[in-house]
C-alpha cells in the first residue's frame, strides 16, 4: 500500500545550521507533497509545499526539493532558530484519483538550540 | 482564509458512554474532510474520508460502528466515537480541503479525548 518513510525522527541543531529532513514515497502517482509544522497539543501547520511538476521551492528560509524518480523529497531550512523547535510531518498525496488523502511519514522531531 | 475548527477542544467521558466531535470549515466550502487520531509522539493516522453527502470512507482496521461519521453540508462533519474505551483516549484532528481543490488540506485544531 502507499507509504511515506521520513528520516531522521529527531534532529537537534545548533541555533543558525541548517536542518534536512527527508522522505520517500512509495505510490508513484504522487503528485503533491507538504510539509506541516507540528508544535506539542496543537495544529499541524502548513509550511510549504510542491507538486510533481516542479523540482524546488523556496520560501525565506524554507526550501523543498522533489525528486520524482528517485521518489524522495526533503524539506531544508536554514539559519535555524529556536522558534523552529517542533515535529515537523512530510505528507504524499495523489488528489486527482484519491480525494487528496494524505499519506503522513512517521514525524521529525527537531530541536535547535540556543 | 481556510480557517477550521474543532469542537470540543477537550472532553473527558466515563468508558461506555459516545462523543461527539464537530469540524467545521468556517470561511470555505469543502465537499471532503478528513479525520485523523493521534497518539503521544505518533504520526497522524488517517480514520476515513468524510464525503458531504455520502458515506464515508474508513481506512482499514477502523470500525465503521465505532466510529461513526456523518457530513451534513459542506461546512460541518461530525465524528461520533460510540461506547468509548480508554484505549479510545486520543487526539483527533479533522483537516479539511477548499471547496475548488482537493489538494491542500487545513487542519482544525484538534480534540482530547481521555476515556475513564
Amino acid at each position: 500500500g502507499e507509504n511515506v518513510e521520513q528520516h531522521p525522527s529527531t534532529l537537534s541543531v545548533q541555533e543558525g545550521d541548517s536542518a534536512v529532513i527527508k522522505c520517500t514515497y512509495s505510490d508513484s502517482a504522487s503528485n503533491y507533497f507538504p510539509w506541516y509544522k507540528q508544535e506539542l497539543g496543537k495544529r499541524p501547520q502548513l509550511i510549504i509545499d510542491i507538486r510533481s511538476n516542479v523540482g524546488e521551492k523556496k520560501d525565506q528560509r524554507i526550501a523543498v526539493t522533489l525528486n520524482k524518480t528517485a521518489k524522495h523529497f526533503s524539506l531544508h531550512i536554514t539559519e535555524t532558530q529556536p522558534e523552529d523547535s517542533a515535529v515537523y510531518f512530510c505528507a504524499a498525496s495523489r488528489p486527482s484519483s484519491n480525494t487528496g488523502k494524505l499519506i503522513f511519514g512517521q514525524g521529525t522531531t527537531l530541536q535547535v538550540k540556543p | 482564509g481556510a480557517v477550521v475548527s474543532q469542537h470540543p477542544s477537550w472532553v473527558i467521558c466515563k468508558s461506555g458512554t459516545s462523543v461527539k466531535i464537530e469540524c467545521r470549515s468556517l470561511d470555505f466550502q469543502a465537499t471532503t474532510m478528513f479525520w485523523y487520531r493521534q497518539f503521544p509522539k505518533q504520526s497522524l493516522m488517517l480514520m476515513a474520508t468524510s464525503n458531504e453527502g455520502s458515506k464515508a470512507t474508513y481506512e482499514q482496521g477502523v470500525e465503521k460502528d465505532k466510529f461513526l461519521i456523518n457530513h451534513a453540508s459542506l461546512t460541518l462533519s461530525t465524528l461520533t466515537v460510540t461506547s468509548a474505551h480508554p484505549e479510545d483516549s486520543s487526539f483527533y484532528i479533522c483537516s479539511a480541503g477548499p471547496y475548488l481543490s482537493t489538494d491542500t488540506q487545513y487542519f482544525g485544531p484538534g480534540t482530547r479525548l481521555t476515556v475513564l
